[in-house]
């Protein structure tokens, strides 16, 4: 059974840091893209950004709102997936789901159940 | 950026009634088009990849069509479990983007 399990999420001040963690279990993680994908309280959708997979070379892609103070990583030997968030500001907060991309790259097929992450002084 | 707009954003609707929701892009997206529906306090769940393909489980109320620019989620009869937002995604281009959701309620 696929699982993908949200951590790290927490209160933090502006210009602070957090690491969010994504453990993943079922399958075989080197395969796949991962995406993260935040929801502000009471909001829509928002994708932050993509690692694709190993035989991709883990490239990765980010949200122009993200890019420069956030990092995807992943060790596949760990099952697990980061997101490193740097220098936050109130915009940020928001629930953070990992995501999982099907075989096909087509959509995102699972998802964490969402870790919380609230920038405030 | 790809634009994606949802409508109606809410809707009410009886047990049973069939229901529709539309989501236009801002340019065409080569029927790349997924819905998600999360129900509240919970994650998204993908019931509809490349604009009509079924998830596995997902009930055969739902449906999805469209091309081009214009995609439509039905439900052929509104059960009580459907209360949810829907929200419609495209695949088509980074960045990945939503529409802004529908939020599906019982009469």
């Amino acid at each position: 059974e696929v699982q993908l399990v949200d951590s790290g999420g927490g209160l933090v001040q502006p210009g602070g840091s957090l690491r969010l963690s994504c453990a993943a279990s079922g399958f075989t993680l080197s395969d796949h893209y991962m995406d993260w994908v935040r929801q502000a309280p009471g909001k829509g959708l928002e994708w932050v950004a993509r690692t694709r997979n190993k035989a991709n070379n883990y490239a990765t892609d980010y949200a122009a709102s993200v890019t420069g103070r956030f990092t995807i990583s992943r060790d596949d030997s760990k099952n697990s997936l980061y997101l490193q968030m740097n220098s936050l500001i109130i915009e940020d907060t928001a629930m953070y789901y990992c995501t999982r991309r099907g075989t096909s790259d087509r959509d995102l097929d699972y998802w964490g159940q969402g870790t919380l992450v609230t920038v405030s002084s | 950026d790809i634009q994606m707009t949802q409508s109606p954003s809410s809707l009410s609707a009886s047990v049973g009634d069939r229901v529709t929701i539309t989501c236009r892009a801002s340019r065409g997206i080569n029927n790349a088009l997924n819905w998600y529906q999360q129900k509240p306090g919970k994650a998204p769940k993908l019931l509809i990849s490349t604009t009509s393909r079924l998830q596995s489980g997902v009930p055969s109320r739902f449906s999805g069509s469209g091309s081009g620019t214009d995609y439509t989620l039905s439900i052929s009869s509104l059960q009580p479990e459907d209360l949810a937002t829907y929200y419609c995604q495209q695949n088509d281009n980074i960045p990945l983007t939503f529409g802004g959701g529908t939020k599906v309620e019982i009469k």
